[in-house]
């Protein structure tokens, strides 16, 4: 079966700073990927997604990700970040578009 | 669209009694999947539903949880009897052909 690993479960970072939130996958098959944001008592809100096509996916709020096959990663990336942006971050791996399969999640505190 | 509705959203109730949850999903998906989400962790597949008929429920603990969506609509999830570790935030997804997933907000249980 594929699994996630997120590799930092916080990233504090300043206001209008870059941030890059790193996710790796294992699967032995095709993947779709994808990354979602869960505010303080809310379900989880997808961001963006890779099916296919383009490794280079762009997303909402600003947000975008690159999926890199020959190192199994598919890193979340925002050029300048606000404080709205503070949130968890997932991760989550599929195959044959079924049974998702989620990281433990990356905690973004973006300080003023 | 109406998202996904989940209800109550929160619940507390001592360990040994029973508890239902209850989802609503997007109009016309016949994908619907429960999660089980622990603090500080990822959402976890509990079962998933194909219209009416289960396709994943390898990771429920069916000594306890049972899932059930008569009509291929809605769906309740139970637990009987609670555990104190069944303390979490059970969100309920659906989509139309697998993924990308839309989450409700979740009904927070609290065991005590």
């Amino acid at each position: 079966a594929q699994s996630v690993t997120q590799l930092d479960s916080q990233v504090p970072v300043f206001e209008e700073a870059p941030v890059e939130l790193r996710c790796n996958y294992s699967s032995s098959v095709s993947v779709y990927l994808f990354w979602y944001v869960q505010y303080p008592n809310q379900g989880l809100q997808l961001l963006l997604k890779y099916l296919s096509g383009s490794t280079l996916v762009k997303g909402i709020n600003g947000f975008e990700a690159e999926f890199n096959k020959s190192q199994t990663s598919f890193h979340l990336r925002k050029p300048s970040v606000h404080i709205s942006d503070t949130a968890e971050y997932f991760c989550a791996v599929s195959a044959n578009n079924n049974d998702m399969r989620f990281g433990a999640g990356t905690r973004l505190t973006v300080k003023p | 669209e109406a998202g996904v509705a989940q209800s109550p959203r929160y619940k507390i109730i001592e360990k040994r009694q029973s508890v239902a949850f209850w989802c609503n999903p997007i109009s016309g998906h016949a994908t619907l999947y429960w999660y089980q989400q622990i603090l500080g962790q990822g959402p976890k597949l509990l079962i998933q539903f194909q219209n009416n008929g289960v396709v994943d429920d390898s990771q429920l603990p069916k000594d306890r949880f049972s899932a059930e969506r008569l009509k291929g609509v809605d769906s309740t999830l139970k637990i009987q009897p609670a555990k104190l570790e069944d303390s979490a935030v059970y969100l309920c997804a659906s989509s139309p052909n697998g993924s990308p997933l839309h989450f409700g907000n979740g009904t927070r249980l609290t065991v005590t």
